[in-house]
């Protein structure tokens, strides 16, 4: 079974800078798929942003991009530009290509952002 | 576009009481998922649907059955509430790599 690990349960930045939340997972399959989620005080889960494995180019989407280590089995997202309503929780996941589509989690990690 | 849409929002339980928790999704997807979250932690499959007319177990299937109504809709049911199952229900759907979430159901069973 696949693991999915975030090792900071709580991570703060101050308005207009950087920050990068940490993620790595366990498994022995070649062919997968990492994602972002973001849970607002609000519960709703949104996507941040998505890695296929087979794609060695780490994925971008405006302000927030990953840093994919395939070997290291790492995924961390970089959040740049921080803004007050980035704050919210923050959900590593894992998808196998194979099984149905089904998610495997992290932990969390909760951002706060700074003024 | 309502996207996927669960009722209640919130419920409060007495031990041992039965409840279906509702989940709707308007984008015409096979596939659809319960979840639940506990706090601090992130959220765990309890049954997922594949396409109408298949349901399989997830991670933590104990306690609860599902029904795939149709392709639109997928029920959860706790047949006899335990303090063990209060949490947050999340209901997903997904065609091809994102999963959509609905709003959640905060359930306490006291």
């Amino acid at each position: 079974a696949q693991t999915v690990t975030q090792s900071q349960p709580e991570m703060s930045v101050q308005e207009a800078e950087t920050v990068t939340l940490s993620c790595t997972y366990d498994t022995s399959e070649s062919d997968y798929y990492l994602f972002w989620y973001k849970q607002p005080p609000s519960r709703q889960m949104i996507l941040v942003i998505r890695q296929e494995a087979y794609k060695q180019q780490n994925a971008t989407e405006n302000r927030f991009s990953v840093n994919f280590q395939k070997a290291a089995k790492s995924f961390s997202l970089k959040i740049s530009d921080s803004q007050l309503g980035d704050a919210a929780m923050y959900f590593c996941a894992y998808r196998s290509a194979d099984a149905g589509n089904m998610l495997t989690f992290g932990g969390g990690t909760r951002l706060m952002v700074k003024p | 576009n309502a996207g996927v849409t669960q009722t209640p929002k919130f419920q409060v339980l007495k031990t041992g009481q039965s409840m279906t928790l509702q989940c709707a999704q308007d984008m015409n997807h096979n596939s659809m998922y319960w979840y639940r979250q506990d706090p601090g932690m992130g959220l765990r499959l309890i049954y997922y649907s594949a396409s109408e007319g298949t349901t399989d177990k997830g991670e933590v299937p104990n306690g609860y059955n599902v029904s795939r109504l149709n392709k639109r809709e997928f029920s959860l049911r706790l047949e006899s509430a335990a303090p063990s199952q209060t949490s947050v229900y999340f209901c997903a759907s997904s065609e091809m790599y994102e999963q959509y979430f609905g709003p959640g159901t905060r359930l306490t069973v006291t």
